[in-house]
């Protein structure tokens, strides 16, 4: 069973700091996705990452697949009340007909 | 287009009762996955259906059981309701295609408390 560890946990900072938060496995994985929740929504997916080394930007957010594909990164720059969100990693059709494993998540609160 | 729904938003059952969550899914869509989020936690895949048939099930017992209809929807049946069953029940559409893995939309989610 693939185990997602997402750190840390809680996040609370200013608006405008910079943060990364981690999604680590010892299984490797064919790609990986991040999504956002907002408080009342489902998941949104953000991101697929898929080849080794990968860096991907989607404004202020950086996504980052390691280069053994057993971990990702997520950085935001200059923070935003907007950012505030529990953020999650899943490796997309794991075990088979497109079922996603979710990690914990990070949740993030981003205050004015 | 519209997108996934699900109904009701808030339910609050006593243990021992039974539950039925419903969702719709985005046009286009052809198979319907329910997951479980927990307080704290990511949400935990319970099974998809593809052409009105369980197509994959995760680690949840018997009384949990779902239907597809013939235009996609689907529902949830929880029996013997337990405390730990409160959680925000997770509904999320996606196109199966020959070999492929397509990206999966979320509803918004049904909040179920048992008391």
């Amino acid at each position: 069973t693939q185990l997602l560890e997402q750190s840390p946990q809680f996040l609370s900072i200013q608006e405008g700091e910079n943060l990364t938060v981690y999604c680590n496995s010892s299984s490797v994985f064919s790609s990986l996705q991040w999504y956002r929740q907002e408080p009342g929504e489902g998941p949104v997916l953000l991101v697929t990452v898929v080849t080794g080394g990968e860096v991907k930007k989607l404004k202020r957010l950086t996504f980052q697949f390691g280069d053994a594909r057993k971990d990702s990164s997520l950085h935001i720059t200059a923070a935003q009340p907007g950012d505030t969100g529990l953020y999650l990693c899943a490796p997309p059709g794991s075990g088979g007909y497109n079922k996603l494993i979710f990690g914990a998540g990070t949740r993030l609160a981003v205050h004015p | 287009e519209t997108g996934v729904t699900q109904s009701p938003t808030h339910l609050i059952k006593t243990r021992g009762q039974q539950v039925t969550l419903r969702c719709s899914s985005q046009s286009g869509h052809n198979t319907v996955s329910w997951y479980q989020q927990a307080l704290g936690q990511g949400p935990q895949f319970i099974f998809q259906y593809y052409r009105e048939e369980e197509n994959g099930r995760g680690n949840f017992p018997p009384r949990f059981s779902g239907l597809q209809f013939p235009n996609y929807s689907s529902e949830l049946n929880v029996n013997a309701l337990e405390l730990d069953d409160s959680a925000l029940y997770l509904c999320a559409s996606s196109r199966t295609v020959r070999g492929g893995n397509n990206e999966q939309f979320f509803g918004p989610g049904t909040r179920l408390t048992v008391l």
